[in-house]
């Protein structure tokens, strides 16, 4: 398609047990970013990729939480050893990169913890 | 870095009737300021932004935002509501000179009633 794509759309998991989230971004869009959106919650910051530069992970929350982005497109968000904090919906977007602000978002990944 | 303050949680709403969503900021630095709305179960999609030029923006679906840099305000508003415009709305905010990496209310919940 030619959206954002996100997987899985839902995951649900047991307290100590780890997660990856996988993003699909838009085909030519150097820029990728993972926020969460918690419940009665905005959207807060997790990690920026563009390009092939260093990666801006200054909102990861805990050295449990990781991503990477491989060839320069698809991305995975790691979670380590869940916990019941970590409920929440992971939201991927992309954009071209250049400073317009737009980015399209994918539809989110539902990650509940028992 | 910026921040942004969405001033109301929840706006309930009569249709046909006018809406304004509140939005402030602050920042050291010049910004670009943005509405996405988030229709239930769907991913983020842009409403309308301002970059530069005129204050006023007109965006999709009838809404509109004024940028008002002495008070630091963009808020949102539409003449006329439908059902259908039911959703989130999140103002964010970026640096102009920092990329794309968006900074976002907490949302603002337009609820439509017939």
């Amino acid at each position: 398609g030619a959206g954002v794509s996100q997987s899985p759309s839902n995951k649900v998991t047991e307290k100590g047990k780890d997660v990856e989230l996988r993003c699909d971004p838009i085909s030519g869009h150097t820029a990728l970013y993972w926020y969460r959106q918690s419940l009665g919650q905005g959207l807060e910051f997790l990690i920026y990729f563009q390009g092939n530069s260093a990666p801006d992970k200054s909102g990861l929350p805990s050295d449990r939480f990781s991503a990477e982005r491989t060839g320069g497109s698809v991305s995975t968000l790691t979670i380590q050893r869940t916990q019941q904090e970590d409920s929440a919906v992971y939201l991927c977007a992309s954009s071209h990169g250049h400073n317009t602000g737009e980015l399209f978002f994918g539809e989110g990944s539902r990650l509940t913890v028992l | 870095a910026q921040s942004v303050t969405q001033l109301d949680s929840q706006v309930p709403v009569f249709e046909e009737a006018p809406v304004e969503l509140r939005c402030n900021y602050s920042s050291s630095v010049s910004v670009y300021l943005f509405w996405y709305v988030q229709y239930p179960n769907q991913g983020l999609q842009l409403l309308l932004k301002y970059l530069s030029g005129s204050t006023l923006v007109k965006g999709i679906n009838g809404f509109e935002a004024e940028f008002n840099k002495s008070q630091t305000s963009f808020h949102l508003r539409k003449p006329s509501v439908h059902i259908s415009d039911t959703a989130e709305y999140f103002c964010a905010v970026s640096g102009s000179n920092a990329g794309n990496m968006l900074t976002f209310g907490g949302g603002t919940r337009l609820m439509v009633k017939p």
